[in-house]
Parts: C-alpha cells; structure tokens; sequence
C-alpha cells in the first residue's frame, strides 16, 4: 500500500518568507510525527498529533514553527517568517497508535533551503 | 536526558567484510531501541528493534542484542554487501512515543 507522502519534496525560501509543508500519512495511522533533521544530524523530534488533537509540541524550536491536523489524517507544518538556521529536513512519520514499541513509519522529507 | 551516542563515521568496508556500529544510549526508563536506516535516495526504515534487555532484533542479515548492563545495542551483520550501503541511525524511546535518534553513521561498501 501507499506509504507516507509528503510535499513539497524541495523547497527554496527566502529569508522572512513563510512556507507551508504537508504530509500524508498512512491511511488509518492514527499517530503523526515531525521532525527536524539538520545536515549531518539525526532527526529531532518537533510535535506529535494522535488524531486531530496536538498532544506534543515540545520540540517545535519556537513560535515561529505550527502544525495543524485538523481533520485527523493530513498534516501541515507551517513556517513563518523563515530563517537560515531553519534550513533542514522536515520529515513526517506515521504509526498505528503511537505506543512506545510500534514502528513509525517515515516520509521522503522536505528539504528545506532558506537564502 | 534521555541520548543515543553512536559511532561516527565514515565507515567504508570491502564486501563481504563483518560491520559494527556501536551505540550506547542513556535513559531514565526503561527504553525501546532501534535501528533506522536510511538508503540514498530514500526515507528512514526501520530495520530492527529491540523492547527488553537481552532481547535480540534482526533483519536482512543484521543484528543487535539488547544490553542493559552496557547501555548498549550494537549493530552487526556478517559479510556486507554494496546494497548495504547507506546511513544507520541508532534510535530509543522510552515510554512514549518519541525517538531520539543518535547522529547516524554513513556505511560504504566497495565491490
């Protein structure tokens, strides 16, 4: 079956501009993550979503960073007013339920460029 | 906090050669632990995991035993192949539902 989709897969942006990132997660997750993966780096944990509801946005870096999942299946990561240091990978993951054991399941990534 | 520390790298390897990744990790529970792997071009996949200590995960010719009284879950796998190649997170969660992931060790196996 599908795996999870996420769009764009490449994005420029310039400095102040705000961007907007989606994912699709597997059909019947009821779980979806973000996170932020620097060059060289592994991925950094930035919000978690059970359904529609935000239980977790500790690691959003600050209040410049959003997300949304307001029907409980795609998600957006809003970014405004973009800066260098939020150049990185933004990847989504899914998981049936969200339990500490269960495999998550990655997207392809954003690539996120800010000049 | 709760930390995964891997081996650095480059690693690059002959096939058929025998590969470890070591990966220590801190956590105040009783964690999960994982390994990702991400092969170019593509996205993160699980390869194997472990829930308990001495438990021992598998996939694709790897392993890793789970050991507590090391903070450990090393990586290894037999003889290579150049499809290996690609990078290999080391990963924990405990309790919840978030990963931490360590920095990723890049692989390259040569023909």
């Amino acid at each position: 079956g599908a795996g999870v989709s996420q769009s764009p897969r490449y994005k420029v942006a310039k400095r102040g501009q705000d961007v907007a990132l989606r994912c699709d997660p597997i059909s019947g997750h009821v779980s979806l993550f973000w996170y932020q993966q620097a060059l060289g780096q592994g991925p950094e944990f930035l919000t978690y979503f059970q359904n529609e509801a935000q239980l977790d946005k500790s690691g959003l870096p600050s209040d410049r960073f959003f997300a949304e999942r307001p029907e409980g299946s795609v998600s957006t990561l809003k970014i405004q007013r973009t800066q260098q240091e939020d150049s990185a990978v933004y990847l989504c993951a899914s998981s049936l339920a969200g339990q500490a054991q269960e495999t998550q399941y990655f997207g392809p990534g954003t690539r996120l460029l800010v000049l | 906090g709760d930390s995964v520390t891997q081996m650095e790298g480059p690693v690059t390897l002959s096939e058929e050669a025998f590969l470890t990744i070591n990966c220590t990790y801190t956590a105040t529970g009783y964690p999960s632990l994982f390994w990702y792997v991400q092969y170019p071009g593509e996205g993160l996949q699980l390869l194997l995991k472990a829930t308990k200590a001495d438990d021992k995960g598998s996939n694709k010719g790897f392993e890793a035993t789970y050991r507590k009284e090391t903070t450990s879950f090393h990586l290894e796998k037999g003889s290579v192949q150049v499809s290996d190649s690609a990078v290999y997170f080391c990963a924990l969660s405990v309790n919840d539902y978030k990963l931490s992931f360590g920095a990723g060790t890049t692989v390259t196996v040569r023909a």
